[in-house]
């Protein structure tokens, strides 16, 4: 069965710090990765995707992701964070061309220090 | 548009009880989902639906019942409420045409933060 590991549970930061976020994943096959963010309060929200192509994925805000196929990785990068970065971050994945199930990983949460 | 919406926001149910969280999307999407998020577990997938007339179980379903009858809504009936249903349960849409890049791209609503006392 399809699994998703985030091993950071919690993540404190000061501001302009270098963020990198794990997210493993347990699939054989060709798979979709995605990070998702849920701000304090907010619903979640689609950070960035990967389907094929260049491994090195960009997002909004200034994060990118590197899809390592060997590794079965999809870690989260971001040069200099920012307080209003503050919020848990989830990694998920599925199986390529199924839209049906999305497995998501149990989430890092990111506090950021003014 | 409004995206995915859902109601109640917060809802406090006795054991036993039963009640109806709904799910409502204007984006035409096919793709229909529901998950609970525990703290520290992340989100589990309880049902979901590929068109109306169309729903199959996720990771979680026991405890729960849903219905598509139509494109736009898919309600999430809880049956004699239990304190392990305790959660905030999100739905979300995708619109799931095959070979889009962003068919696979969930949309999620708002949340409904459920206790059971």
């Amino acid at each position: 069965a399809q699994s998703v590991s985030q091993h950071n549970h919690h993540v404190i930061l000061s501001e302009a710090a270098s963020l990198e976020l794990g997210c493993n994943y347990s699939y054989g096959g060709t798979v979709n990765l995605f990070w998702y963010v849920q701000y304090p309060g907010q619903h979640l929200q689609l950070l960035l995707k990967y389907f094929s192509g260049d491994p090195l994925v960009k997002g909004i805000k200034g994060f990118e992701a590197e899809f390592i196929k060997s590794k079965f990785s999809f870690n989260l990068r971001k040069p200099s964070v920012q307080w209003s970065d503050t919020a848990e971050y989830f990694c998920a994945v599925t199986k390529y061309s199924s839209a049906s199930k999305i497995i998501f990983g149990s989430g890092t949460r990111l506090s950021i220090r003014p | 548009n409004a995206g995915v919406t859902q109601t109640p926001k917060f809802r406090i149910l006795k054991i036993g009880q039963s009640m109806t969280l709904q799910c409502a999307q204007d984006m035409n999407h096919n793709y229909m989902y529901w998950y609970r998020q525990d703290p520290g577990m992340g989100l589990k997938l309880i049902y979901y639906s590929v068109g109306a007339g169309i729903t199959d179980k996720g990771e979680v379903p026991n405890g729960y019942n849903v219905s598509r009858s139509t494109t736009e809504d898919f309600p999430l009936r809880l049956e004699l409420a239990a304190p392990s249903q305790t959660s905030v349960y999100f739905c979300a849409s995708s619109s799931g045409l095959a070979g889009g890049l962003s068919s696979y791209e969930q949309y999620f609503g708002p949340g409904t933060r459920l206790t059971v006392t």
